[in-house]
């Protein structure tokens, strides 16, 4: 499987600041997809990072709020704009190619104050 | 939205117990995936089932897609201490609109006393 890096690893932040996280692959995937889990709780998508193109973001999500880039196959961005204590989370960035199985990056762990 | 209901919440065995989990949905899911994730870390993929009726081994690990195509089941044989962690199921909805998107489970926080 694919090798995944997340930057930073973990974080805090002040309130109404905002924080781009960066996901590394080592090879071209098809599939980046990113994630929140809130302290104590289950994986939920915020949104499939598609090259070259807009993200589609899941209900609730908004692009304004947490603005993706995704430049080539190997590469993508979530920004957390705006933040407040309630987006303190571990955000997780991961990937797939082909099938529906997905591996993860190791997660950013952002606390907002 | 497809919801996994995954039981139970939380376990705490003895080590060389085995234990058994289980994900169920209202929905067909066309995909079974079982990840751990270790504290501080993300999700690793376990085991990925593919065909209804399938079970699957990886070591200790045996999981299985149910016939109905709606529940999976995922059972650890002889615990031993590192496999605290939580396990978290995962589906692909069947006939879903957002191809590659997951849904996953509440997840199940397993205990191992040495």
């Amino acid at each position: 499987s694919a090798v995944i890096s997340q930057k930073p690893s973990r974080d805090i932040c002040q309130r109404g600041t905002s924080l781009t996280i960066q996901c590394q692959v080592d090879s071209q995937v098809t599939m980046m997809f990113w994630y929140r889990q809130q302290p104590g709780q289950s994986l939920t998508l915020i949104a499939t990072a598609n090259q070259g193109s807009e993200a589609t973001y899941e209900s609730g999500f908004v692009i304004d709020k947490f603005p993706i880039s995704r430049p080539n196959l190997t590469f993508s961005t979530l920004t957390v704009s705006n933040m407040s204590p309630e987006d303190s989370s571990i955000y997780l960035c991961s990937v797939g190619s082909g099938g529906y199985e997905q591996y993860f990056g190791p997660g950013t762990r952002l606390t907002v104050t | 939205g497809q919801q996994l209901n995954q039981s139970p919440q939380s376990m705490f065995i003895q080590e060389g117990e085995d234990v058994s989990m289980n994900c169920t949905s209202s929905s067909i899911f066309n995909t079974w995936l079982w990840y751990k994730q270790d504290p501080g870390e993300g999700p690793v993929l376990l085991i990925a089932l593919y065909k209804a009726g399938e079970l699957t081994s990886n070591g200790r690990l045996t999981a299985q897609f149910g016939i109905t195509r709606k529940d999976s089941f995922l059972n650890i044989s002889a615990s031993i201490p590192s496999d605290v962690g939580i396990y978290f199921c995962a589906g692909h909805h069947a006939g879903g609109t957002s191809y590659g998107k997951l849904t996953f489970g509440q997840g199940t926080i397993l205990t191992v006393h040495p």
